[in-house]
């Protein structure tokens, strides 16, 4: 089975350009999450959707910062503009949410390393 | 969700028994206890999770005190391939999960 896949998988660029980061989840999950690791901050929450929804966007940094969700398979996190304190590991997860917290195992991609130059 | 703090870092030996604290004393009744770990850049990958019971699987034991504010995640017998930088958790009423700093284990040879 396929996993969740993040593309791209590295992507430099300079700083004040736009970056657009890409998040396929796993077939029949309902819930996705978008995360950013930095050595300083560690592993940070930026937003999450259920069932294409955002539900929680507190952890987005600031309004260069964008996400969305247009469909169940597809979503991307955007920023605009970039700047260099915005290099870090982005990492996408998504999980099937049955609406309790008995059982909500999140699937990890294998991240996108953003570096800004 | 509750706040969790683990020790920086723990070494353990090849085929000994590793076990990673956490403390959890602001946990709340509905909230459960989930760890994930995280080997080198990959992605955190999920181990276990518990509500007050001890659980065990192919991966991992978890023990939670009875008053709920700590536990330890045990693994029973470490490879090197376990190194990883572990993640204790609370989760409840929402989905969300708040990752401390978590613990860099490393095993031994």
């Amino acid at each position: 089975d396929a996993g969740v896949i993040q593309s791209p998988r590295h992507e430099v660029t300079e700083m004040g350009q736009e970056v657009t980061l890409r998040c396929k989840p796993i077939s029949g999950h309902n819930s996705l999450f978008w995360y950013r690791q930095t050595m300083m901050r560690g592993l940070e929450l930026l937003i999450y959707f259920n069932n294409n929804v955002p539900i929680d966007d507190s952890g987005m940094p600031e309004d260069r910062f964008s996400a969305k969700m247009p469909n169940a398979s597809f979503s991307t996190l955007k920023i605009q503009p970039s700047e260099p304190r915005d290099s870090a590991v982005y990492f996408c997860a998504s999980s099937l949410f049955a609406g309790t917290s008995d059982y909500n195992e999140q699937f990890f991609g294998p991240g996108t390393r953003l570096t800004v130059l | 969700d509750a706040k969790t703090t683990q020790p920086t870092s723990m070494d353990c030996a090849e085929g000994r028994a590793a076990n990673l604290p956490c403390n959890h004393s602001t946990i709340s009744g509905n909230e459960y206890v989930y760890w994930y770990r995280q080997i080198h850049s990959q992605g955190p990958q999920y181990i276990i999770h518990g509500l007050k019971n001890n659980e065990t699987n192919e991966m991992a034991s978890l023990i939670i005190t009875e008053d709920r504010k700590s536990s330890t995640l045990i693994l029973p017998h470490a490879t090197l391939r376990d190194t990883a930088v572990y993640y204790c958790s609370t989760q409840g009423g929402s989905e969300k999960l708040v990752f401390g700093k978590g613990t860099k284990l490393t095993v031994n040879p």
